[in-house]
């Protein structure tokens, strides 16, 4: 019974050219989130939606921008991806209250070539 | 400043051996806490968290972590490993007065040797 799902579990793109990643939940959590991953590295926070309020970290590069269209559905979008943007990107959900717990998906692991 | 430090990058245990993973945290008062799971190319699963109460708190598969106020830290145990608990472990912090994002350490990789 997977909550919380991301799509491709794979995705190759090319140097420059935009790509989406996409993520879905069935917890109807308010609280969805981007994470990157790079190799034995811990994850890094992108971005997160509180309900419809998007919020951004402060060293979030341009390049990466984020929609959620409705509760369940959030889109990563890099619109030039660079050799360093190759990682795992993580969608996590939670309910908005203290000491929520965090639900990942699998991750889409974006190689750049 | 906020900071979640893990002092072991990678551990190597035997299975059927006991496992402590360490982890120290600076914050302004006492957080929620957390230690999470990451195995080969899957997400983070929640192992147990802590606010209050007992400082020793029980987690999914076997594994337990203590509280220690006086040394800001919140080790990660489990008496006998297993081959599957090989993985990435984080540790985590988070506010307890609001929702807020979480931090987390940089993880300790444990492999587990037959």
């Amino acid at each position: 019974d997977a909550m919380v799902i991301q799509n491709p579990r794979y995705q190759v793109t090319q140097f420059g050219k935009p790509v989406t990643l996409s993520c879905s939940q069935t917890l109807n959590h308010n609280v969805m989130y981007w994470y990157q991953q790079k190799s034995s590295q811990a994850p890094k926070l992108l971005f997160h939606y509180y309900d419809k309020d998007f919020n951004n970290e402060a060293d979030t590069p341009d390049n990466f921008q984020s929609r959620r269209p409705n509760t369940s559905f959030c889109f990563l979008d890099i619109r030039s991806p660079g050799l360093g943007d190759a990682a795992m990107y993580l969608c996590a959900t939670s309910r908005a209250g203290a000491g929520e717990k965090l639900f990942f998906g699998s991750g889409t692991q974006l190689s750049v070539l | 400043a906020q900071s979640v430090t893990q002092p072991d990058i990678h551990i190597t245990v035997s299975e059927g051996a006991s496992l402590e993973l360490r982890c120290n945290y600076s914050y302004g008062a006492t957080p929620y806490l957390f230690w999470y799971v990451q195995s080969p190319g899957q997400g983070l699963q929640l192992l147990l968290k802590y606010f209050s109460g007992d400082t020793l708190v029980q987690g999914i598969k076997g594994f337990e972590a203590e509280f220690k106020r006086s040394q800001s830290s919140f080790n990660l145990r489990k008496p006998s490993v297993h081959w599957s608990d090989a993985a990435e472990y984080f540790c985590a912090v988070g506010p307890t007065d609001s929702w807020g994002k979480l931090q987390f350490g940089a993880g300790t990789q444990v492999v587990v040797t037959p």
